[in-house]
């Protein structure tokens, strides 16, 4: 799976649009992006993913660049229960996660 | 319905002990994965099951660290002669079928080896 570079952390004020970028430059053609975000002592929780267009669901929203070098998580009105590790994970359609780091997102009141 | 279960949710064992950690997928699901968690660091693959054969055991670190699932459901990873090192959240994750594009995670079994 192609590597995936995201900030170790980032802060948002709460009721405000929480942006989280990814960068994959390696990425292959038939990889997907996914995003999954990890709660204090939880475990991983399926965000949204995609291919080569934007995706929005309940949760959010998934920009993707037209060269697929990158991408951006979008929470629209982030909330302090939103306060999580979101990992952005490049994905070729098989079973296995390859997680990295991630980005520590503090929504702050 | 519930969710995958995974128990205990703590687990605290002398150094050379052998431990078992449960998890019970949901319902129906035929995928199951376990992974590993280190302190700051993102899970790392361990194991994954489609019914009841280990379909890639690749990322076992070494061969005291053994899973089963023998029904195609509930599973346990088997840990032997455990060291300190194996210290870390042990998670389950199950999903409908291979390749699916949502896992469903358990809260973990938080394993300390003293």
């Amino acid at each position: 799976d192609a590597k995936t570079t995201q900030p170790t952390s980032m802060d948002c004020a709460e009721g405000r649009a929480a942006n989280l970028p990814c960068n994959h430059s390696t990425i292959s053609g038939n990889e997907y992006v996914y995003w999954y975000r990890q709660i204090h002592s939880q475990g991983p929780q399926y965000i949204i993913h995609g291919l080569k267009n934007n995706e929005t669901n309940e949760m959010a929203s998934l920009i993707i660049t037209e060269d697929r070098k990158s991408s951006t998580l979008i929470l629209p009105h982030a909330t302090l229960r939103d306060t999580a590790v979101y990992y952005c994970i490049v994905r070729r359609s098989n079973y296995k996660l390859t997680f990295g780091k991630g980005t520590l997102l503090t929504v702050n009141p | 319905g519930a969710g995958v279960s995974q128990t205990p949710s703590n687990k605290v064992t002398e150094k050379g002990k052998y431990v078992e950690l449960r998890c019970d997928p949901i319902s129906g699901h035929t995928a199951l994965y376990w992974y590993r968690q280190s302190l700051g660091q993102g899970p790392e693959f361990l194991i994954y099951f489609q019914g009841t054969g280990a379909a890639d055991d690749s990322g076992l670190p070494n061969d005291r660290f053994f899973a089963v699932r023998p029904e195609g459901s509930v599973s346990t990873l088997k840990i032997q002669r455990t060291e300190r090192g194996d210290s870390a959240v042990y998670l389950c994750a199950s999903s409908l079928n291979q390749g699916d594009t949502e896992a469903f995670f358990g809260q973990g079994t938080r394993l300390t080896v003293v």
